[in-house]
Parts: C-alpha cells; structure tokens; sequence
C-alpha cells in the first residue's frame, strides 16, 4: 500500500459531462501529481501541486483542471467529457519536488 | 526533450529464469532512473531506481544497471516468481526543480513468468 488514495476507483459517465475525481496524498507529501494512463499513450503526465500551488504542467486539456486544497489532499475535474477521455487516471505524491513518486490505484474513468 | 523507448513490450519466461528489460534515453541532462512495477489493477509502485553516479544498483533479485555513455539501462530480475508477472515500466529524469513532473515513463514491459 503506497498510502496514496484515490477515490471513486470506477467512474462510468457520458459524453458531455463534468466529473471530480480526489486524491489524498501520504501523509508528509507535499506533493502531487495527476497522471493519465491510457493503453496507446502509457503514462502522460497532466500537472504538478506542490503545497496548494501549481508548480507544473504537462499535457493537460484546456477542459481539465485540478487544485490541492489546504489539508493537500487535490482534486482533478474534467469536463465536457469525450469517449477519447476514457482512461486510468492516477494521482502520486512525493515529499518534495526531487523525491520519488508513489502512486494511488488509479480511477477508471469510462465515457460512453 | 526527453525521449524513453523501452523494449520488449511483451516477455515471457520460465519460472526460475532471469528476465531483462531494457531501455534508452535521449536527453543527457537526465540522471535519475527509476523503475516502477505495475500489477494488475493497481497503481506503479517504486521498486528500484539508480542515480546517474551510481553504474549499478541491486535489492535482493533485482538489479538495475546504468550506461550513461550509451544512454541505456537495464532491469535485471533474477530467479523469476510467479509474483514478479506484471508491467514495469522504466522512467527518466533529471534531478533539481520540479524535477518530479519531468520525469518521462517508457511505453512499458508486461512480463509473465510460466510456471
């Protein structure tokens, strides 16, 4: 158990929608990380919270957006839901920004 | 920017036997190395890295080795287990600033061990 917990592990919606998936990280990580996992891409990575701000950001869609609240636990909302959304979407914290990543179970988000 | 290919995509082998996974990189400011064990349905777990001053790194049955002048990597399971069936995926990054979110995963490596 990495201690990392992502919640709901299954999320089924349709297209046009808006879902929130949660992450709290471990306890002491400062850090946190959104991850997409789908089966042609691998693990792309979305954006970076480093203590309640944002410190990085990758190939995340101008539909997705995430914060971390004070108690660091983070929050990834998407909208406007496409079936292309459909995928393993994975939350990892780490200590600080040069420390390793552990990673949550993931959501499975399925649109249909 | 960085760029991990990583291969095979897929390995079969016996129980008892070693498996190698290997992987290059392209950016040469990368020197952190980690290697993550996904099973099925869970997340990746951290199961071994290596820093760029370090050619060689071993916990218990498996090793990853380091070649920076060639810019591969290598993970090396020995005595395979049931338990060890699963995707691993190597990574690559450099240290420093937000380091963490420019780390580059390979396309993965779904390992089955034959019993």
């Amino acid at each position: 158990d990495s201690g990392v917990t992502q919640t709901p592990k299954h999320l089924i919606t349709a297209t046009g929608q808006r879902v929130t998936l949660r992450c709290s990280p471990r306890s002491g990580d400062l850090s946190v990380y959104w991850y997409q996992q789908s089966l042609d891409q691998g693990l792309q990575f979305l954006i970076q919270y480093y203590n309640g701000e944002e410190r990085a950001k990758g190939n995340i869609l101008e539909r997705f957006s995430a914060q971390q609240f004070p108690d660091l636990h983070s929050e990834l909302n998407l909208s406007s839901l496409e079936l292309g959304d459909s995928a393993l979407y994975f939350c990892a914290s780490s200590v600080d920004y040069n420390s390793p990543l552990h990673f949550g179970n993931g959501t499975r988000l399925t649109v249909t | 920017g960085e760029n991990v290919e990583q291969h095979p995509s897929t390995l079969s082998v016996q129980e008892g036997d070693s498996a190698v996974i290997k992987c290059t990189y392209s950016d040469s400011a990368s020197n952190y190395f980690p290697w993550y064990k996904q099973e099925l349905g869970k997340g990746p777990q951290l199961i071994i890295d290596i820093r760029s001053n370090v050619g060689e790194k071993k916990d218990q049955r498996i090793a990853v080795t380091l070649n920076k002048t060639a810019k591969h990597f290598s993970l090396h399971i020995t005595e395979t287990q049931p338990e060890d069936s699963a995707v691993y995926f190597c990574a690559a990054s450099p240290t420093g600033y937000s380091s963490a979110s420019k780390i580059i995963f390979g396309s993965g490596t779904r390992l089955s061990i034959r019993p």
